[in-house]
């Protein structure tokens, strides 16, 4: 079966750049996307179709997808970001979550 | 506005059943697919099923195939999702989440609030 790997952690500060990975093979074949959860909460979409923001999604929410790999960054990170964030992709009809990686902003 | 309402969730023992429930609203369900997706407690998230939006098609996760079944009727706005056969690591939130096509590619754009199954002696 289909894999997504991401690092179970991200560290960054305030104002700087957070980027999370998120890898599977030929992932770059696939459309990516990436949902935003907090604590208590519902997951959220901020990314689709690989670099997509829906609406009401901050710009500083900005994403890649290449090759085996699709990246996840924020810029100027605000300490409102810091949750777990989830890669997703499509294998045949069915649907692929990464592991989640947990944004902290120190 | 989009809102998916789930219900159905509670404390079940292992081997027993439970039928989850999710009402939607503010859109034309009968054109959306529709998915179960779980999280266990302090995990991430865990794809469970899909069924398309006019109930031909439906797939699962190896891990409930053959125990969980989704259905939907499209007359009531409801999507349902039979557990059976249930185990200790079946208990999770289950959320459902509508899936939009759009742009040639599908996305997961609504999510409910998610119950609570908990399967336990």
């Amino acid at each position: 079966s289909y894999e997504l790997t991401q690092p179970p952690s991200v560290s960054v500060s305030p104002g700087q750049t957070a980027s999370i990975t998120c890898s599977g093979d030929k992932l770059g074949d696939k459309y990516a996307c990436w949902f935003q959860q907090k604590p208590g909460q519902s997951p959220v979409l901020v990314i689709y179709q690989d670099t997509k923001r829906p609406s009401g999604i901050p710009e500083r929410f900005s994403a890649s997808n290449s090759g085996n790999t699709a990246t996840l960054t924020i810029s100027g990170t605000q300490a409102m970001d810091e949750a777990d964030y989830y890669c997703q992709a499509w294998d045949s009809s069915t649907v692929v979550f990464g592991g989640g990686t947990k944004v902290t902003v120190l | 506005q989009v809102q998916l309402v789930e219900s159905g969730g509670g404390v079940v023992q292992p081997g027993r059943s439970l039928r989850l429930s999710c009402a939607a609203s503010g859109f034309t369900f009968s054109s959306n697919g529709m998915h179960w997706v779980r999280q266990a407690p302090g995990k991430g998230l865990e794809w469970v099923a899909v069924i398309w939006y006019d109930g031909r098609n439906k797939y699962y996760a190896d891990s409930v195939k053959g125990r969980f079944t989704i259905s939907r009727d499209n007359s009531k706005n409801t999507l349902y999702l039979q557990m059976n056969s249930l185990r200790g690591e079946d208990t999770a939130v289950y959320y459902c989440a509508r899936e939009s096509r759009w742009d040639g590619s599908s996305r997961l754009d609504y999510w409910g609030q998610g119950t609570l199954v908990t399967v336990s002696s």
